[in-house]
């Protein structure tokens, strides 16, 4: 069935380097593509999406990368700093059911160390 | 703006009682609200798509007589957990959403969940 994945469950990273989150999703016909970050007992934080007439769109500190062709996702944080901590969640919009569905990869978790 | 609320942010009920959630769409008209469940560790799962005025939509696998969802206005939807048991417990997260176009790749503003424990 649909499904979206991603490749890494955990990612330690140092205060002030850089993170890449991905994400592998099945589901060729999808159109839309948001990140979303939660924390701890809260609901889902919008990031950043892309649409996918495109292959890359930047935010603040944050950079989300498509690649069609191969199916993947990135989600990219610049100077990663102590309150980015926390599961990061890609999902995908599929293009059948007439709503905006959303399917949800497995999440993973970015600890950034002092 | 989008601000969605959800009432209570938890609940502990007995087993074989019936628990209600409340999502509200504070700022904004939603269109459709969604209704997720997240087990500890694990990602967002959908339950069911909703519409103001209309029955909802399950996914695969969701009961529908034991998650009952009520759809009454455009800024209210409220699930209730039937004759609840400890498998139920769970985190329940609410989404909703507005048709910018066609009702096409619109985003979801979530909710904060509501942590159900089932004793």
């Amino acid at each position: 069935g649909e499904s979206v994945g991603l490749h890494l469950p955990t990612l330690s990273v140092q205060e002030g380097d850089n993170s890449i989150i991905n994400c592998a999703y099945s589901n060729s016909a999808s159109d839309y593509f948001i990140w979303y970050k939660q924390e701890s007992g809260k609901g889902p934080q919008f990031i950043i999406d892309i649409r996918s007439n495109m292959d890359k769109r930047q935010g603040q500190r944050v950079t989300v990368l498509l690649n069609k062709t191969v199916k993947h996702l990135s989600l990219q944080i610049a100077a990663t700093q102590p309150g980015d901590s926390a599961v990061y969640f890609c999902a995908e919009n599929p293009l059948s059911g007439g709503y905006n569905k959303l399917i949800f990869g497995a999440g993973t978790r970015l600890a950034v160390h002092p | 703006g989008a601000v969605v609320s959800q009432h209570p942010s938890r609940v502990i009920c007995k087993s074989g009682t019936s628990v209600k959630i409340e999502c509200r769409s504070l700022d904004f008209q939603a269109t459709t609200m969604f209704w997720y469940r997240q087990f500890p560790k694990k990602s967002l799962m959908l339950m069911a798509t909703s519409n103001e005025g209309s029955k909802a939509t399950y996914e695969q696998g969701v009961e529908k007589d034991k998650f009952l969802i009520n759809h009454a206005s455009l800024t209210l939807s409220t699930l209730t957990v039937t004759s609840a048991h400890p498998e139920d417990s769970s985190f329940y997260i609410c989404s909703a959403s507005v048709a910018w176009a066609a009702g096409r790749s619109n985003e979801q503003f979530f909710g904060p969940g509501t942590r159900l424990t089932v004793l």
